[in-house]
């Protein structure tokens, strides 16, 4: 069984230009996470997703940053413009619902250097 | 209070020896305690998971210990393995909400042959 699917793996941008990355989830999963990893940190929570529905996006930093997913499976996360600090990892999850008990099961992940 | 504070922040064991990394939260409404492991290059694997109903919790060689009263839970892994060599995350959250999990800030571990 496939795992959670993100690409690309690695990106290079200059400051002030758009980025997206995409994911798509185990199938089945009907819930979606979107996680920014610093260097050294843990993951923390950008949005997650109940099917087509943004359910807590409340970390999101909208002004630069959206998401979407459409048809409720897979899902895009773009930065515009991007800024020297987003230089992160950007990782997926999903699960078979959502709460605690719903293991979530992550992707490798989108290393993003903005210069 | 939402946090989850994590230590120590890198780790160094022989092989063969105990390795153990200590979590403290401090929002008594978290019930559910999972430690995660992720590799270089990976993302974040779910390793074991603990509810506050019991004191400790043993898969193989990794076992969680919960005190719920000093609101602290750690992760011992008996036996370490130089394939344990990974950077381990504790995370909190509550079980009958979809609150998020929050995730303490990782140990990295490395065991010597």
């Amino acid at each position: 069984e496939a795992g959670v699917v993100q690409s690309p793996r690695y990106k290079i941008i200059e400051k002030k230009q758009p980025v997206a990355f995409w994911c798509n989830p185990i199938s089945g999963h009907n819930t979606l996470y979107w996680y920014l990893q610093n260097l050294g940190q843990g993951p923390e929570l950008l949005i997650r997703y109940e099917n087509e529905e943004a359910v807590d996006d409340s970390q999101l930093p909208k002004d630069r940053f959206s998401a979407e997913r459409l048809k409720g499976v897979d899902s895009t996360l773009k930065i515009q413009p991007a800024e020297l600090g987003d230089s992160a990892v950007y990782l997926c999850a999903s699960s078979f619902g959502a709460g605690g008990l719903n293991e979530q099961f992550f992707g490798p992940g989108t290393r993003l250097t903005v210069l | 209070q939402q946090q989850v504070k994590q230590s120590p922040q890198s780790l160094i064991v022989q092989k063969g020896g105990i390795s153990i990394i200590n979590c403290a939260y401090e929002n008594t409404a978290f019930d559910y305690f999972p430690w995660y492991q992720q590799f270089p290059g990976k993302g974040p694997a779910l390793l074991i998971a603990i509810r506050p109903d019991v004191s400790e919790k043993k898969e193989g060689r990794f076992t969680i210990s919960f005190n719920k009263s000093a609101k602290q839970f750690s992760l011992h892994i008996m036996d370490s393995q130089p394939g344990d060599s990974a950077t381990y995350f504790c995370a909190a959250s509550k079980v009958y909400n979809t609150d998020k999990l929050i995730f303490g800030t990782g140990t990295r571990l490395q065991v010597f042959p």
